[in-house]
C-alpha cells in the first residue's frame, strides 16, 4: 500500500511569488491535513479537508489556502510569499480524521523563499 | 488545546528499556493520548495511542495513569533507529479533525 506522497520534494521561490504544493493520501483515506514545520515554531497545524470541504483550520493568515479534490488528493497554496514562509510543509492523511485515528505523514515539501 | 509537558531530552543505551514521561493534568475525560515520533529528515510517524487502558503494539507500550493526568511511552529495547523526537499529544474529542497539536517533544538519544 503506497504511503502519503508529496510533490515536489524541494522548491525555491522568491518573495511575492505564489506556490502550490500537492499531496496524495493513502488510498481510502478521505481526511487530509497540512502542517508547517519551522525550527522556531515547530510543527503547526494549517488546515484539514474531508470530502472536499475544509473542516478544521489553524491560526494562519489567509495567504495560506487549500483544496481537496473528489479523489481526496489535496493541494495547498501560499500566495505573496514571505521569507518567513520558508519551512517544511507536511501533509498527513487518515480515514476519517477522527481523534482516535492515527495520521500518516508524507516526507514533506521543503520550501525556501529567497 | 489541552497541554502536555515532556522533558526536553533523554538518553538511553542500546537494548535497554526507555520510559518517556508525559504530563497532561488538564486532560478531559474523552481526550485521546497519542504519541508520534519524528526521525531526522522525515515526517512524523505514529507510535501508539490510548484512552484509559494501557496499550501495546509492536513498536511500544503506553502506560496511562489511573487519573489520566500522566502517561509513559515505553520502548522495551531501544535501538539506534529509535533516536528521534517523541511527541505526546492530546486529541480533543470531537473537535480535532485531522489536527495534532505538537509541543517541543522529547529528544531521545540512543548510545551504542
Amino acid at each position: 500500500k503506497a504511503g502519503v506522497t508529496q510533490t515536489p520534494r524541494y522548491l525555491i521561490k522568491t518573495r511575492g511569488q505564489q506556490v502550490t504544493l500537492s499531496c496524495s493520501p493513502i488510498s481510502g483515506h478521505r481526511s487530509v491535513s497540512w502542517y508547517q514545520q519551522t525550527p522556531g515554531q515547530g510543527l503547526q497545524f494549517l488546515f484539514e479537508y474531508f470530502s472536499e470541504t475544509q473542516r478544521n483550520k489553524g491560526n494562519f493568515p489567509g495567504r495560506f489556502s487549500g483544496r481537496q479534490f473528489s479523489n481526496s488528493r489535496s493541494e495547498m497554496n501560499v500566495s505573496t510569499l514571505e521569507l518567513g514562509d520558508s519551512a517544511l510543509y507536511l501533509c498527513a492523511s487518515s480515514r476519517q480524521g477522527a481523534d482516535n485515528e492515527k495520521l500518516f505523514f508524507g516526507s514533506g515539501t521543503q520550501l525556501s523563499v529567497l | 488545546d489541552a497541554k502536555t509537558t515532556q522533558p526536553n531530552s533523554m538518553e538511553s543505551n542500546e537494548e535497554e528499556p526507555v520510559h518517556l514521561p508525559c504530563n497532561h493534568s488538564t486532560i478531559s475525560g474523552t481526550d485521546y493520548i497519542h504519541w508520534y515520533r519524528q526521525l531526522p529528515s522525515q515526517g512524523p510517524e505514529y507510535v501508539i495511542h490510548g484512552l484509559t487502558s494501557n496499550v501495546n503494539n509492536r513498536m511500544a507500550s503506553l502506560a496511562i495513569a489511573e487519573d489520566r493526568k500522566s502517561s509513559t511511552l515505553i520502548l522495551h529495547r531501544a535501538t539506534l533507529r529509535d533516536a528521534a523526537v517523541y511527541y505526546c499529544i492530546l486529541r480533543v474529542s470531537g473537535t480535532s479533525y485531522g489536527k495534532l497539536t505538537f509541543g517541543q517533544g522529547t529528544i531521545l538519544t540512543v548510545h551504542p
